[in-house]
């Protein structure tokens, strides 16, 4: 059964710091992972896409690292700003037999930042 | 100029009632999508029309019936609607049911009380 797990639930954190948010899948076939932000009460936006092949994509002050080996993927924030208070999502796509992706998601970390 | 938008945002309701949500997006993308967002903020997927074709039907009660008049709309008709029922739906759309990523709407929050 295709699973992903996000890790920790939640964080709190001081503005100005670093944190990294964990996601472990078992999706397979694997076509690509995903990480979004969603803002309460609006709907995910994408951060960054990676594929197989690809281990380390950056989109700003956010840079998510692929782990294909291991299953294992991450997002690190550097230098925290309220603005990245919010919930951020691992989200794994698999081909199915008709060639279409179907994505699984996980439950997301719940980050705040605080002054 | 919304990309992915939902109507209505928020929906209060009776058991029993029947209800719509309609989705639509002006991105020019072929495929779109329904996901039902439970109170623990976990996102599970529902349907997946490409070029008004459902692709993906996942295990969803048949009293949920999507419409897809043509590629930019897709609805989401409730029938005989329950309390589980209760959740923040999300409308997305993508460029091809393939490896794009995916653009969402704000949400519709159906209440059923």
């Amino acid at each position: 059964k295709n699973q992903v797990e996000q890790s920790p639930q939640s964080l709190i954190i001081l503005e100005g710091k670093n944190c990294t948010l964990q996601c472990n899948y078992t999706v397979s076939p694997f076509s690509n992972l995903r990480w979004y932000k969603q803002d309460t009460g609006r709907g995910p936006v994408s951060l960054t896409i990676m594929t197989f092949s690809e281990n380390t994509k950056s989109n700003g002050r956010y840079t998510a690292t692929l782990d294909a080996d291991t299953k294992q993927s991450s997002l690190h924030i550097t230098a925290s700003q309220l603005s990245d208070s919010a919930s951020y999502i691992c989200v794994v796509s698999a081909y199915d037999s008709g060639g279409y992706q179907k994505v699984t998601f996980g439950t997301g970390t719940k980050l705040q930042v605080i002054p | 100029d919304t990309a992915v938008s939902q109507t209505p945002k928020y929906l209060v309701t009776q058991m029993g009632n029947d209800k719509s949500i309609k989705c639509e997006q002006n991105l020019g993308h072929d495929t779109m999508y329904w996901y039902k967002q439970d109170s623990k903020k976990f996102l599970k997927i529902m349907f997946s029309y490409n070029n008004k074709e459902l692709i993906i039907n996942e295990t969803v009660p048949n009293r949920f019936s999507p419409k897809s008049p043509d590629k930019a709309h897709l609805n989401l008709h409730i029938n005989s609607l329950e309390l589980g029922d209760s959740a923040v739906y999300f409308c997305a759309s993508s460029p091809w049911a393939g490896d794009y990523e995916q653009y969402f709407g704000p949400g519709t929050r159906l209440t059923v009380t």
